[in-house]
């Protein structure tokens, strides 16, 4: 069964640097999402992203963050300048279709911590 | 504002016993709703949506709008069921999900 991948699984780095993380969705999959997880705290949409540019994103989306989907295959999120209030859980996630049968496929998750 | 609530971090039951996690929602349209299911380290995986009023491992949930909840329900736990679950609402304009805090539910032998 297909599924949603991600890279790399924990990424530890200092506050102040840009990271960059991957995921590679659902072949098939038109609809691209990202999600974080605060540690104890909810799962909260940070954006979505479909044929090519973003369709909706959250207000923890700001200048600092950015997606893209650089070829046929991945989707990273990039945060340029790491704060620790970026420590979190980062699920990306994918669907097919936005009717109302549709499911979200989500990945491992990569586990950000910034010291 | 678009909210759903899981007022339970953690529901413990035996084996055998009724299993009924909360989950109460706001939103003003018509919202989807969904049960995702977390186990042990594995992924965010989608349990069950209320528009296709389906049973998976013997959960159910029904929409109740005059109540604005989407419980989840079991007649009889099982050991395997212990996981972290949560609650979800999608509006019928976007695609994004709304998630609830989630609970952990532990089945004892």
């Amino acid at each position: 069964e297909p599924e949603v991948t991600q890279t790399p699984s924990h990424q530890v780095t200092q506050m102040g640097q840009e990271v960059i993380l991957r995921c590679v969705p659902i072949s098939n999959h038109l609809y691209f999402y990202w999600y974080r997880q605060i540690l104890g705290q909810k799962v909260e949409f940070l954006v979505s992203f479909y044929n090519n540019e973003i369709s909706e994103k959250s207000e923890i989306f700001d200048d600092q963050f950015s997606v893209e989907r650089p070829d046929g295959s991945n989707f990273t999120l990039k945060i340029r300048s790491t704060k620790l209030e970026d420590s979190a859980m980062y699920f990306c996630a994918s669907s097919s279709t936005q009717s109302t049968s549709y499911e979200q496929y989500f990945g491992p998750g990569t586990r950000l911590t910034v010291t | 504002a678009q909210r759903v609530t899981q007022p339970e971090k953690l529901l413990s039951v035996f084996k055998g016993a009724p299993v009924e996690l909360k989950c109460n929602y706001s939103y003003s349209g018509s919202p989807e709703l969904f049960w995702y299911v977390q186990y042990s380290r594995q992924r965010l995986q989608l349990l069950l949506r209320h528009i296709s009023r389906e049973s998976i491992k013997g959960f159910t949930a029904d929409l109740n709008k005059g109540e604005t909840s989407f419980h989840l329900k079991k007649p009889f736990a099982q050991e395997e069921d212990s996981a972290m679950y949560y609650c979800a609402l999608k509006s019928s304009a976007t695609n994004k999900l709304i998630f609830g805090t989630g609970t952990l539910l532990a089945v004892q032998p």
